[in-house]
């Protein structure tokens, strides 16, 4: 069974610093990696997609890195903004179903 | 293109009462996910669809939550009877097909038992 984690479960930051969250999973056999956003009282949005023959994938100020030897994942967001406050989720995809890390809080103070 | 839809979006019962959840997913999209989010978690997985049927409920508490996806379209969620560990958002999702592919969420409805 895959299981996620994402430490550290929050984290505040001044505007304009970049953001680094992290991911780990279990069972390096995953088939992709995707990055969600979850705003308070909303659904997930997806923010990032790599799949396993991928290292990374950008998109915008966002840049995700898959590193399936070491069961590690990592999404940089650049210059940060208070617009980016929310919480940031993980999913690994194996056996045709994604497994949930419990997510990282983002604050951003401006 | 139109988004998940998923209604209502907010219910309050009483212990022991029973609740449904409808989800219609983006058009043309196979598979279908009904997960299960409590307070301070990831989404679980509760049941996937593959058109109308079932690929898997593992993880389905079956003695008293049932789903079906009559013909391969929306999707009902029932809980009958709800207990108060049911409290947590309900999120439905859909993807183009089955495995790997990208998975668009609807709003959630967010259920609280007292």
């Amino acid at each position: 069974k895959q299981e996620v984690t994402q430490i550290p479960a929050a984290l505040s930051v001044p505007e304009g610093e970049n953001l680094v969250l992290n991911c780990s999973f279990t069972d390096s056999a995953i088939y992709n990696l995707q990055w969600f956003r979850q705003d308070p009282g909303k659904g997930l949005t997806s923010l990032l997609l790599i799949q396993s023959s991928q290292r990374e994938q950008t998109s915008g100020r966002l840049n995700a890195s898959l590193d399936k030897s070491s069961g590690r994942s990592t999404l940089y967001i650049a210059a940060s903004q208070p617009g980016d406050s929310a919480t940031y989720l993980c999913a690994g995809v194996d056996d045709y179903k994604l497994s949930f890390g419990a997510g990282t809080t983002v604050t951003v103070r401006a | 293109e139109a988004g998940v839809a998923q209604s209502p979006r907010y219910k309050i019962i009483e212990k022991r009462q029973s609740v449904a959840f409808w989800c219609n997913p983006i058009s043309g999209h196979a598979t279908l996910y009904w997960y299960q989010q409590i307070l301070g978690q990831g989404p679980k997985l509760l049941i996937q669809f593959q058109n109308n049927g079932v690929v898997d409920d593992s993880q389905l508490p079956k003695d008293r939550f049932s789903a079906e996806r009559l013909k391969g379209v929306d999707s009902t969620l029932k809980i009958q009877p709800a207990k108060l560990e049911d409290s947590a958002v309900y999120l439905c999702a859909s993807s183009l097909e089955r495995g790997g592919g990208e998975q668009y969420f609807g709003p959630g409805t967010r259920l609280t038992v007292t």
